[in-house]
């Protein structure tokens, strides 16, 4: 379809496994965003990329988290040592202008988390 | 530290009901936007202001940016089943940044 996908939909892990989370972006937008929302609450920003660069990191909760993004296309969100507290739905979305300008932003259905 | 903060956090009315959610912080924001999600999906995009004292309507929602930037609301007149969902507020604080961060969302139950 022309929408955001992400995969896996769903990820059961273990405690301390490495886990990648997928994100496609559609095709042309050169901003991409991840978020993380836990059950029932709002979105937690985690990263955004314009282009292949990411300005701004500081939503990683910590250095077990990173993401890139290549060929201003997909873009992968790695977890490193995964532990419970990870367990969430990961979002990404996917502009086709930048959000000062208030471009809209196109969200994936998630990939859910869950870390045993 | 939440930039943006929504209230209330949950609201369960009943049909034909109005109801109005804010959005609040203490940051001026350069644009504001409206978001609704349902289970299982991402948000979805309501409504964007940029303007202070702007206000959008669609249809039967309402959309208010305060004059000073710094908080907005959404009000819902004669609300119906169908606009139960979570509700997000998201903000972008100037113009040399693409973060946009949300808010702590409001989550809306209409009984029939």
């Amino acid at each position: 379809g022309a929408g955001v996908s992400q995969s896996p939909s769903n990820k059961v892990t273990e405690k301390g496994k490495d886990v990648e989370l997928r994100c496609d972006p559609i095709s042309g937008h050169t901003a991409l965003y991840w978020y993380r929302q836990r059950l029932g609450q709002g979105l937690e920003f985690l990263i955004y990329f314009q282009g292949n660069s990411a300005p701004d990191k500081s939503g990683l909760p910590s250095d077990r988290f990173s993401a890139e993004r290549t060929g201003e296309s997909v873009s992968t969100l790695t977890i490193q040592r995964t532990q419970q507290e990870d367990s969430a739905v990961y979002l990404c979305a996917s502009s086709l202008s930048a959000a000062w300008s208030a471009g809209e932003l196109f969200f994936g259905e998630g990939s859910r988390l869950t870390v045993l | 530290t939440q930039l943006l903060e929504q209230s209330p956090q949950f609201l369960s009315i009943q049909e034909g009901e109005n109801l109005t959610v804010y959005c609040n912080s203490s940051s001026v924001f350069s644009s504001l936007q409206w978001y609704r999600q349902e289970p299982g999906e991402g948000p979805v995009l309501l409504v964007t202001v940029v303007t202070g004292g702007e206000v959008k309507k669609l249809k039967r929602l309402t959309f208010q940016f305060g004059d000073a930037r710094k908080d907005s609301s959404l009000h819902i007149t004669a609300a119906q089943p169908g606009d139960t969902g979570l509700y997000l507020c998201a903000g972008v604080q100037s113009y040399n940044t693409d973060k946009l961060i949300f808010g702590t969302g409001t989550r809306l139950q209409v009984f029939p």
